[in-house]
């Protein structure tokens, strides 16, 4: 009865290679993010979608591109990889207007 | 976007009350303070939040203070499995996408048995 869940855990791919992650919860929150975790541990929000509006952080490049075919699912998908990718991604969800957020075990991203 | 700051690190005996301190002197009226933990290899784990009152939950209790420029989370008993990185950070009720949430570098809890 996992409350956040992301596939797949660990994740290594050469450069320029196109992945994706996926993100499910069973929470019935409106709203789920993605946050990247890099390597000197800081924690920064990538992207929100609520109710099918997605809010896009502007300082992410384009290559990244969240997809939610429905409220309970969140994917991430990466277009081009670069080394800078390297990093760990969490997917956490929250009900609306400052809520306590719910974050999933996380995906390892190694890029070569 | 309003800030925290909080010590890098503190140390506790086990079974002792731990006070973690956090400054966030430009809050505004709508931010509501939260406090996360993240243990080795995991997902940031919700703890408590709270907006001007104080806050008690199964996990731990939240001080806000009056003017709420500062607050504490307070572990009532530390244990083993309390060591880990607690962030303490800001997020503003009024928006519904968490947009501008980023987490600071946290302090990092050591329990010595």
């Amino acid at each position: 009865d996992t409350a956040v869940s992301q596939t797949p855990k660990y994740l290594v791919t050469q450069m320029g290679n196109d992945k994706s992650i996926k993100c499910e919860q069973n929470l019935g929150h409106d709203t789920m993010y993605w946050y990247k975790q890099d390597s000197k541990k800081f924690l920064k929000i990538m992207f929100s979608y609520n109710n099918k509006e997605l809010i896009i952080n502007e300082t992410v490049p384009n290559r990244f591109s969240p997809k939610s075919p429905d409220k309970a699912h969140l994917n991430l998908h990466i277009n081009s990889l670069e080394l800078g990718d390297s990093a760990v991604y969490f997917c956490a969800s929250s009900q609306v207007s400052g809520g306590a957020s719910f974050f999933g075990p996380g995906t390892r991203l190694t890029v070569l | 976007d309003a800030k925290t700051t909080q010590p890098n690190s503190m140390e506790s005996n086990e079974e002792e009350p731990v006070h973690l301190p956090c400054n966030h002197s430009t809050i505004s009226g709508t931010d509501y303070i939260h406090w996360y933990r993240q243990l080795p290899s995991q997902g940031p784990e919700y703890v408590i939040h709270g907006l001007t009152s104080n806050v008690n939950n199964r996990m731990a209790s939240l001080a806000i203070a009056e003017d709420r420029k500062s607050s504490t989370l307070i572990l009532h008993r530390a244990t083993l499995r309390d060591a880990a990185v607690y962030y303490c950070i800001l997020r503003d009720s009024r928006s519904t996408g968490g947009f501008k949430t980023i987490f600071g570098a946290g302090t990092r809890l050591f329990v010595k048995a």
